[in-house]
């Protein structure tokens, strides 16, 4: 059973500051994505990423996948109120379509 | 923006009662699943869905529970007879294509509540 854990589970910085938050497992993945849900909605997506080693950026969000493809992190720049909620990392394996999640970091962001 | 769309957005039923919760996944899309988030919990997989049968499922997608498309819009999954741990947000998603990095679309969920 492949695993994703996530830290911190939560999180509460200022405004203005910088965070990383982490997603790691023994486990290959063959892709990995970051989701942010709301309280009562789904989870929406914000980045795959398939290649080890790969960064993306996604305006003050900057995603890397482990060289391995066992691990990943979120980092966020200069965080803002609006970046508050439930960051999800979720794995997929060789060879399946289906999606596993770790728990979860809860960010809140203090104006 | 092309959405996914579940009713209800919440259910509350008696143990033992059959539950049917409905999805409409976005038009052009194939592929089709349902997940499971218990109130604190990790979002679980419960099944995957294409060409009208399934193609992947996990150990909670047990006898009790089932998959259709009864029309070429609606997907359901139905609980036969409820439990109180069946009570969590049900999600459910869809996308194109199955490659590794598929791009699911979450629906906004419906709660179950077993009482």
């Amino acid at each position: 059973t492949q695993l994703l854990e996530q830290s911190p589970q939560f999180l509460s910085i200022q405004e203005g500051e910088n965070l990383t938050v982490y997603c790691n497992s023994s486990s290959v993945f063959s892709s990995l994505q970051w989701y942010r849900q709301e309280p009562g909605e789904g989870p929406v997506l914000l980045v795959t990423v398939v290649t080890g080693g790969e960064v993306k950026k996604l305006k003050r969000l900057t995603f890397q996948f482990g060289d391995a493809r066992k691990d990943s992190s979120l980092h966020i720049t200069a965080a803002q109120p609006g970046d508050t909620g439930l960051y999800l990392c979720a794995g997929t394996g060789a060879g399946s379509y289906q999606l596993t999640f770790g728990k979860g970091t809860k960010l809140s962001v203090i104006p | 923006e092309p959405e996914v769309t579940q009713t209800p957005s919440h259910q509350v039923t008696q143990m033992g009662q059959e539950v049917i919760l409905r999805c409409v996944p976005i038009s052009n899309h194939l592929y089709f699943y349902w997940y499971r988030q218990i109130l604190g919990q990790k979002v679980e997989f419960l099944v995957s869905f294409y060409n009208n049968e399934i193609s992947e499922k996990s150990e909670i997608f047990d006898d009790q529970f089932s998959v259709e498309r009864p029309d070429g819009s609606n997907f359901t999954l139905k609980i036969r007879s409820t439990k109180l741990e069946d009570s969590a947000m049900y999600f459910c998603a869809s996308t194109r294509d199955a490659s590794g990095a598929n791009v699911l679309t979450f629906g906004a969920g419906s709660r179950l509540t077993v009482l």
